[in-house]
Parts: C-alpha cells; sequence; structure tokens
C-alpha cells in the first residue's frame, strides 16, 4: 500500500530558530499533501494544503510566514517552522492524497517538535 | 460549515464484545468516508474508507454509511485490549480535503 514517510520523527530546537519536517511520498506521485498540527489530546487541525508546482493553501490564523511551506516535486513537501516559540510545540503530521481507483488519504508517521 | 460530530468517550467495552461507533456529518455532497484509528502519541492509521451506502467488512471491522441520515459508523468485533485507541472519523467532500471528528476514545477491558 502507499506510505508516506516523515522526518525527523523528533527534534528539539532552541526558541527562536527554524526547523524544517520533510514528508515524502514513496511508492506513488502526490500531487496533494495536507499539514495538519495536534495538541494533545485535541483533535487534528489542518494547517494547509500543499499543492505540487504552487503556492499552499493555508487555513485561516496560520501564519503562512511563519509556517513556510514547499513542496518542489511529486513526492516531497517540506514545512519549516521559522522562529519557532515554545507554543509551537506540537505532533506536525503531513499526510497524502492517493488517487488509485478509490481516493484514500494516508498519513505520515508524525514529527514531534520541542521547543525549548 | 462543514462538521463531523463524533462522541468523545470514553466508549468502554469488554474483551471480545462488539463496539460500535457512530459519526454524523453535516455536508450532503460529502462522497467519500474514512476510519482512522490514533493510539496516543503517534499518527492516525487508515482502517477502512467506504463510499457507498451499506455495509463493508474487513476482517473484524465493519463500515456502514447511511447518506441520507448522514452517518456513518464502524463496528468492532471481537474488540481486543489492544483496540483501545482514539478512533477518528474522516468525511470527504470532493475536494481531496479531510474534514475530521474530534474522536471518540475505545477503552477494551480484558
Amino acid at each position: 500500500g502507499a506510505v508516506v514517510s516523515q522526518h525527523p520523527s523528533r527534534v528539539i530546537c532552541k526558541s527562536g530558530t527554524s526547523v524544517k519536517i520533510e514528508c515524502r511520498s514513496l511508492d506513488f506521485q502526490a500531487t496533494t499533501m495536507f499539514w495538519y498540527r495536534q495538541f494533545p489530546k485535541q483533535s487534528l487541525m489542518l494547517m494547509a494544503t500543499s499543492n505540487e508546482g504552487s503556492k499552499a493553501t493555508y487555513e485561516q490564523g496560520v501564519e503562512k510566514d511563519k509556517f513556510l511551506i514547499n513542496h518542489a516535486s511529486l513526492t516531497l513537501s517540506t514545512l519549516t517552522v521559522t522562529s519557532a516559540h515554545p507554543e509551537d510545540s506540537s505532533f506536525y503530521i503531513c499526510s497524502a492524497y492517493v488517487r488509485q481507483g478509490e481516493d484514500t488519504i494516508y498519513f505520515g508517521e508524525g514529527s514531534w517538535l520541542t521547543v525549548v | 460549515q462543514k462538521e463531523v460530530e463524533q462522541n468523545s468517550g470514553p466508549l468502554s467495552v469488554p474483551e471480545g464484545a462488539i463496539a460500535s461507533l457512530n459519526c454524523t456529518y453535516s455536508d450532503r455532497v460529502s462522497q467519500s468516508f474514512f476510519w482512522y484509528r490514533q493510539y496516543s502519541g503517534k499518527s492516525p492509521e487508515l482502517i477502512m474508507s467506504i463510499y457507498s451506502n451499506g455495509d463493508k467488512e474487513d476482517g473484524r471491522f465493519t463500515a456502514q454509511l447511511n447518506k441520507a441520515s448522514q452517518y456513518v459508523s464502524l463496528l468492532i468485533r471481537d474488540s481486543q485490549p489492544s483496540d483501545s485507541a482514539t478512533y477518528l472519523c474522516a468525511v470527504n467532500a470532493g475536494y481531496s480535503t479531510l474534514t475530521f471528528g474530534k474522536g471518540t476514545m475505545l477503552l477494551v477491558s480484558p
């Protein structure tokens, strides 16, 4: 089946620095990927939709200058958290839309970000 | 606004019983429906998808869809303690973006 891989699985960074999270589709081409954030014991929150070769579409309330998304190829999307602050500490998850007969969305393993 | 509603639970069932998880959605044009399982601290894992009215079975799992009632459910037969997790219902209105419910926590006691 389709596999979506995320890296790193865990990252700790200092406040004010930037951190990049990668999301790769391993055995299929993903024209559309999604980035979610999930705080402990809360629901998934869609941050943005990443489309290959074009600008990402951000959800209301998500700062596009703080959460930079790049989808430069059909198998890779990246999320860069710029000037990170402790309140950005969260579980970030990507997913990819797959059209293989029936439409399905698969999730990556997720990335735990801790800003100290 | 598109909404997906789930009872937050926890839903507690004994081992071997049938667990029934329910979900309602507001967008009538929704076309595809998904159930994901999420263990604490982990990413959601796709369990089943369903696209047509009726039942769809996969092993111990059965998804049921009723578009007229805007209702989708997941039945887990012979529940195991390892099934204890949060179950997320997700709905796709045809634009490849999923709308998630807040999830139902299932606890299966040995």
